[in-house]
């Protein structure tokens, strides 16, 4: 499978734990893209990197949440301190930079619920 | 002003009908525009980038009004399987590139 995998896909935490998301982008997209989603919203934006470089950040992302990509490949998003807030579906997509259109392709998503 | 707003629908239609979801977005300076689908706890997929010159992909056209704002998704000939959540989404920046925006979704309901 060549597609934007994401691992775990199903995480249960309890309040104040810490926890930790990986992302694999597309083989070949040199950038990766962080979002969240609840309950009837689009996805929400958190961050972006283009190859290991993080170029924006939401403000949505809190100090609590920290996003890495140390080789330019695959990504992690941690949450420290997790809130019941944080329940949400958290998503990565990749694409090509250069490209005229943009095109993100997501992953299956990592759906996280804090008891 | 919300910066992608559509239609929540649902909009429930018999199989066989013609079926339109419009979306405004406030950013004029966005230069990238397109419909996604999500199907219930799955990954929004793309369905179509929406061209200046609007474009059409098998029984999907895509239109976009910049000086309105507005973009429209029009699906002929439903099929059941085309029951989903669509998604308008734009980029935040000025050129083609950045994050997404997306609105909240349009659920669409195709009955047999």
């Amino acid at each position: 499978d060549t597609g934007v995998s994401q691992n775990p896909r199903h995480k249960i935490t309890k309040r104040g734990q810490n926890v930790t998301f990986r992302c694999d982008p597309i083989s070949e997209h040199n950038r990766l893209y962080w979002y969240r989603q609840t309950l009837g919203q689009g996805p929400e934006f958190l961050t972006y990197f283009q190859n290991e470089a993080q170029l924006e950040k939401s403000r949505l992302l809190s100090d609590r949440f920290s996003a890495e990509r140390p080789k330019g490949s695959f990504s992690t998003l941690e949450i420290q301190r997790t809130e019941q807030g944080d329940s949400a579906m958290y998503l990565c997509a990749s694409s090509l930079a250069g490209q005229v259109y943009n095109e993100q392709f997501f992953g299956p998503g990592t759906r996280l619920t804090v008891l | 002003r919300k910066e992608v707003e559509q239609d929540p629908g649902p909009f429930n239609v018999p199989e066989g009908a013609t079926v339109a979801f419009n979306c405004t977005y406030s950013n004029s300076a966005s230069q990238s525009f397109f419909w996604y689908r999500q199907d219930c706890r799955k990954e929004p997929k793309l369905l179509m980038s929406v061209y200046s010159s609007g474009n059409e992909d098998g029984r999907f056209t895509a239109q976009l009004n910049r000086a309105s704002q507005y973009i429209s998704l029009l699906i002929r000939d439903s099929k059941l399987s085309d029951s989903a959540t669509y998604l308008c989404v734009v980029n935040d920046y000025g050129g083609s590139q950045g994050n997404l925006i997306f609105g909240k979704g349009t659920k669409l309901s195709v009955k047999p």
